[in-house]
């Protein structure tokens, strides 16, 4: 089955700097790539999602990168602010496994002010 | 409109007992999903629901049932507890199930088993 890798575990950084997460997924066949944010004792809440056909996607202060050859995929967060605090998640599935996602352990992001 | 809840929001259970945890949609979607988090793994997925009468089995099924009576409602059982099953639990649901549906999370439950 699918296995996703996601680094670092935990990211600290300075208010306004860029935060950047990696995930790897190993089955080739994956095409659909979202990432979750989840604060603290909330529930985990979709940010961005990019699937295989494309190679980057933006939406504001957020981007992701997907790598098909290499089979990675980035989370790109701009001049971080301390809201952006939270627990991110990637996940990876592929349309003959319809919805089941597989999640990467998250990485836990701290935005100093 | 809810959305998707979730109860109990917290409990805690001997050993041995049989538990199940309540999830319910308002959102008429198709697919409806359970999910265990623990600390490093991130979210696994325990058992699924692509419409209502289905159920599959998922990365984590051991010691879990599930059943699909209707659209809105999907209940997740622990026939009999064991303190590994000690987590929190997340139900979330997605409109048709397609690969590339956004999923939405209930608020979870949070299970210790002592």
């Amino acid at each position: 089955g699918e296995n996703v890798e996601q680094h670092p575990s935990t990211l600290s950084v300075q208010e306004g700097d860029s935060a950047v997460i990696k995930c790897t997924y190993s089955d080739s066949a994956s095409n659909y790539f979202p990432w979750y944010k989840q604060e603290l004792g909330k529930r985990p809440q979709l940010i961005i999602d990019i699937r295989s056909n494309v190679g980057e996607k933006k939406d504001q202060r957020i981007a992701v990168t997907l790598n098909k050859t290499a089979k990675h995929f980035s989370l790109h967060i701009t001049e971080t602010q301390p809201e952006d605090s939270a627990v991110y998640f990637c996940a990876a599935s592929r349309k003959a496994a319809g919805n089941k996602l597989t999640f990467g352990g998250g990485t836990r992001v701290l935005v100093k002010p | 409109i809810a959305g998707i809840t979730q109860a109990p929001t917290s409990q805690i259970l001997a050993a041995g007992r049989r538990m199940t945890l309540r999830c319910t949609q308002d959102m008429r979607h198709n697919a409806m999903y359970w999910y265990r988090q623990d600390l490093g793994l991130g979210l696994r997925l325990i058992h699924y629901s692509n419409t209502a009468g289905t159920t599959g089995k998922g990365e984590v099924p051991d010691g879990y049932s599930v059943s699909r009576a209707n659209t809105d409602d999907f209940p997740l059982t622990l026939a009999s507890a064991v303190p590994s099953q000690t987590s929190v639990y997340f139900c979330a649901s997605s409109e048709r199930g397609a690969a590339t549906d956004t999923q939405y999370f209930g608020p979870g439950t949070r299970l210790t088993v002592l």
